[in-house]
């Protein structure tokens, strides 16, 4: 069975970072692309970042770009977000998910729980 | 930057059918996915590729495509599928959620 648990989530002050963890198991975790999603306190989801099989490949909503990482070890079943000079507009929760590629169409097949990331002074 | 829009709710009552729009000027050359999120819980795939179902999800739940506009469908719409439903494409390498609709069921 998939399972995916993010770690690292908590209060940190605005300009300040934090690195959040995601656990993979259940799958092979090198065959597939990952994803971080984030969803504002009331509000809709927003795409944060993707990550291909071996890491050749790093995609962000402009929001984030210059500010956050993604990053995996497939040894370890593990995907992060170095999260950078952080901003009281990224409050939310943070989940990490399974993407599937296939034929210009991507989806996400598998969520975590999540984890909150509070921005605040 | 690429957008699909979203009713901000649909009600229906029970047993009847549901449907949710999702529209993107691009959506047409696109393949759509749907997530389902009940409150407090993570969201959960219940369409990809336009029209597939994941294994798990019942029959009820249905996907279209017409030009530039995907419908999830829901018949005989039960309690139990209360929650925001979001539309998602991909483009250009990057991932778009539409900005979600609430279902209530009344």
């Amino acid at each position: 069975e998939v399972h995916l648990v993010e770690t690292g989530g908590g209060l940190v002050q605005p300009g300040g970072s934090l690195r959040l963890s995601c656990a993979a198991s259940g799958f092979t975790f090198s065959n597939y692309w990952m994803s971080w999603v984030r969803q504002a306190p009331g509000k809709g989801l927003e795409w944060v970042a993707n990550i291909n099989y071996d890491a050749s490949e790093k995609y962000f909503v402009d929001s984030v770009k210059g500010r956050f990482i993604i990053s995996r070890d497939n040894a370890n079943n593990s995907l992060y977000l170095q999260m950078n000079s952080l901003r009281a507009e990224d409050t939310a929760v943070y989940f990490c998910a399974r993407g599937i590629k296939w034929r210009g169409h991507f989806y996400l097949d598998y969520w975590g729980q999540g984890t909150l990331v509070t921005v605040s002074s | 930057s690429y957008e699909l829009t979203q009713p901000p709710s649909v009600s229906v009552s029970p047993g009847q059918t549901a449907g949710i729009t999702c529209s993107g000027d691009k959506l047409g050359d696109n393949y759509a996915c749907w997530y389902q999120q009940k409150p407090g819980q993570s969201p959960v795939l219940v369409i990809y590729q336009d029209i597939k179902r994941p294994s798990g999800i019942p029959e009820r739940f249905s996907g279209s495509k017409s030009g530039n506009t995907a419908t999830l469908t829901i018949s005989g719409t039960q309690a139990m599928d209360e929650a925001d439903y979001y539309c998602q494409a991909w483009d250009t390498s990057t991932v778009v959620f539409g900005g979600g609709t609430k279902l209530t069921v009344l």
